[in-house]
């Protein structure tokens, strides 16, 4: 099994620009989880969604859209990127109840 | 709602000392608590969990935690630090069973260095 993958790694934008974070899972998880890491501030949750065709907001959602279209990926949109948007974008995703998550490897993405 | 407390943003120690990594969380419902360790350029991995029952959890590499709830602490101790044990690590709460318990608030991390 894969666990969770990100597509792309790393990513440079200019401001303004669009993108779109992939997130796939391929252990069957109900829920699934958007997270921004910046120095000193931990993982902030932006969107999660707890099951194929849902989604919630998160603690810092503005920004981003998300869309869960199949049980197995979640994406995460940036429609207008700013630079306040640098950071590193880590997806994860659970079971449920009280499991874990699971990280992926997480996307490095700069806006200049 | 849930918040972390990681007192401490980074710790040192020698190689062989105690590895004492203090969380202190806030919560208004039976809380579960998680340990996270990140390596450097990779996700998160799980090092330990509490949900109910005996309140010494052990975990991965040698770690463990106890939930104090007079004290609403889930320290995370290892006995003798090891190269290896370099990362950052993460304290997390969420909700319990019935509340809000598919959400992870995150604390802000301690970065751990092993001093040869």
């Amino acid at each position: 099994n894969a666990g969770v993958t990100q597509t792309p790694k790393f990513r440079v934008l200019k401001t303004g620009q669009s993108m779109t974070l992939l997130c796939a899972q391929d252990m069957n998880h109900e829920y699934m989880y958007w997270y921004r890491q910046d120095p000193g501030m931990g993982l902030r949750l932006i969107h999660y969604s707890v099951g194929e065709g849902t989604t919630a907001k998160g603690e810092v959602p503005d920004g981003y859209n998300v869309s869960r279209l199949k049980k197995q990926n979640f994406l995460l949109g940036l429609e207008s990127a700013a630079p306040s948007q640098t950071s590193v974008y880590f997806c994860a995703s659970s079971p449920g109840g009280y499991n874990e998550q699971f990280f992926g490897p997480g996307t490095r993405l700069t806006v200049l | 709602a849930q918040s972390v407390t990681q007192l401490g943003s980074h710790v040192s120690v020698s190689e062989g000392a105690l590895v004492l990594l203090r969380c202190n969380y806030s919560s208004s419902v039976p809380p579960y608590l998680f340990w996270y360790v990140q390596y450097p350029n990779q996700g998160l991995q799980l090092l330990l969990k509490y949900t109910t029952g005996a309140t010494l959890v052990k975990g991965i590499n040698g770690f463990e935690a106890e939930f104090k709830k007079s004290e609403t602490s889930f320290h995370l101790t290892k006995p003798s630090a090891h190269m290896s044990d370099a990362a950052e690590y993460f304290c997390a709460v969420s909700g319990g069973h019935n509340f809000g318990n598919e959400k992870l608030t995150f604390g802000t991390g301690t970065r751990l260095t092993i001093i040869p």
